[in-house]
């Protein structure tokens, strides 16, 4: 069965420093999306950053960075420079081609910035 | 407006209730999904509609029925539920249910609360 692990239900960090968020998941698929949604306070889901697995580089959307490490099943988020702004819930989320509705989600994680 | 709205932002309603969650979007996307968010659990979907079709339909109580009479407006009708039900009622739209860049838009959900 397709899973999306989240290993870390809450992370803090202080501003301005880096955060690395965990996500693995379980596919015997090879070619497939992997996504990471940032969920704020105010409850809006918006994509933070999109992978493609046949994309051995690895994405990167201003402070925002994944490693994808495929073999391992890996994906996580880097936060750089984190700002009182990127507090939220983060969800990782997997899909396979062609079918925006087949998301499997993890659970979340929720990053709490400290001043 | 802009994006996805949805109302209302919350409601409280009783096991004998009839009420209705809306969700318009203004992003000219052709699909249109309902998912649930419940504490610490991945997002669960629902329904998804394209071109206004039910297209997934994930084993869902029939005391939750959806409606979508264009492309632009779905609707969750609610019926005798559960306290379990209680949970965030998330509307999200995208262009196409298959392919392109899978991004999914939110709106800022719909916080049910069952007494």
């Amino acid at each position: 069965a397709q899973t999306v692990t989240q290993s870390q239900p809450e992370m803090s960090v202080q501003e301005a420093e880096t955060v690395t968020l965990s996500c693995t998941y379980d596919t015997s698929e090879s070619d497939y999306y992997l996504f990471w949604y940032k969920q704020p306070p105010s409850r809006q889901m918006i994509l933070v950053i999109r992978q493609e697995a046949y994309k051995q580089q690895n994405a990167t959307e201003n402070r925002f960075s994944v490693n994808f490490q495929k073999a391992a099943k890996s994906f996580s988020l880097k936060i750089s420079d984190s700002q009182l702004g990127d507090a939220a819930m983060y969800f990782c989320a997997y899909r396979i081609p062609d079918s925006n509705y087949q998301l499997i989600w993890g659970a979340g994680t929720k990053l709490i910035i400290k001043p | 407006e802009t994006g996805v709205t949805q109302t209302p932002r919350h409601l409280v309603m009783g096991m004998t209730n009839k009420k209705s969650l809306k969700c318009e979007q203004h992003l000219g996307h052709n699909a249109m999904y309902w998912y649930k968010q419940s504490a610490k659990k991945p997002l669960e979907l629902m329904f998804v509609y394209s071109l206004e079709e039910r297209v997934e339909n994930n084993s869902v109580p029939s005391r939750f029925s959806p409606e979508c009479p264009n492309s632009s407006h779905l609707f969750l009708h609610l019926h005798t539920l559960q306290p379990e039900d209680s949970a965030l009622y998330l509307c999200a739209s995208s262009q196409g249910t298959g392919g392109g860049t899978g991004e999914l838009f939110f709106g800022e959900g719909s916080r049910l609360t069952v007494l």
